[in-house]
């Protein structure tokens, strides 16, 4: 079973930049999608971007385009999130989630990829204040 | 968000409550559907993958299906443990992007 181990709470001002990281055991990077999701207090999930299995590549949501890095470093499996040019609308909990990588056929004979994130880290929540 | 959720539902212990995700063609309808449980002040958890697939240790009393566009997540013999806010997420062929429902509030009444 794959475990996710984040980084501690940050504090930063705004047009700051902030970098998460994600520890991953049980399983290797290239074994798994990574995936970034954000909670904004009270409300409810946010995809920021993520490894897609189809395209073989990392993808970000349109929201985050420009302001969001995601890599890895594969010798430690560790993924890291960087957001820049941070405003009080970035205060919320990061969470690294990691999904299986591949798909299977579906009962129609058609090959679907998995894009559930079967494990989640235990959050990292992002203040930023001035 | 892009995929609809019913905002809260209820039951008694020990009922049955089913709580839908509906989408559209780009996305429910040519995708897998996930289920996440995200009880209070913590992670969210995987609870039903591939549409009806339960991960290990995940009880059988957590049923997932998937109908067209729309996805339902079915729950029996309900629990006050099972509070919590419940949500869909797919991929989006048109975003390409993941998408999650709104989340769904379910009280154990």
């Amino acid at each position: 079973q794959v475990q996710l181990l984040q980084s501690g709470a940050e504090v930063k001002k705004p047009g700051a930049s902030v970098k998460v990281s994600c520890k991953v055991s049980g399983y290797t990077l290239t074994e798994l999608s990574m995936h970034w999701v954000r909670q904004t207090p009270g409300k409810g999930l946010e995809w920021m971007g993520g490894f897609d299995p189809e395209e073989g590549e990392t993808v970000y949501a349109q929201k985050f385009q420009g302001r969001v890095t995601m890599t890895d470093d594969r010798s430690t499996d560790t993924v890291y999130m960087e957001l820049s040019s941070l405003t009080s609308e970035d205060t919320a909990v990061y969470y690294c989630a990691a999904g299986y990588r591949g798909g299977s056929y579906g009962p129609d004979g058609y090959y679907y990829y998995h894009y559930g994130m079967d494990g989640w880290g235990q959050g990292t929540t992002v203040t930023v204040s001035s | 968000s892009v995929l609809t959720q019913p905002p809260s539902v209820s039951a008694a212990p020990g009922q049955r409550v089913t709580i839908s995700c509906s989408g559209s063609s780009s996305n429910i309808g040519n995708n897998y559907v996930s289920w996440y449980q995200q009880l209070p002040g913590t992670a969210p958890k995987l609870l039903i993958y591939d549409n009806n697939k339960r991960p290990s240790g995940i009880p059988g009393r957590f049923s997932g299906s998937k109908s067209g566009t729309s996805a339902t997540l079915g729950i029996t013999g309900l629990q006050t443990g099972d509070e919590a806010d419940y949500y869909c997420g797919t991929w989006s062929n048109s975003l390409s992007a993941v998408v999650f429902g709104g989340g769904t509030k379910l009280t154990v009444l």
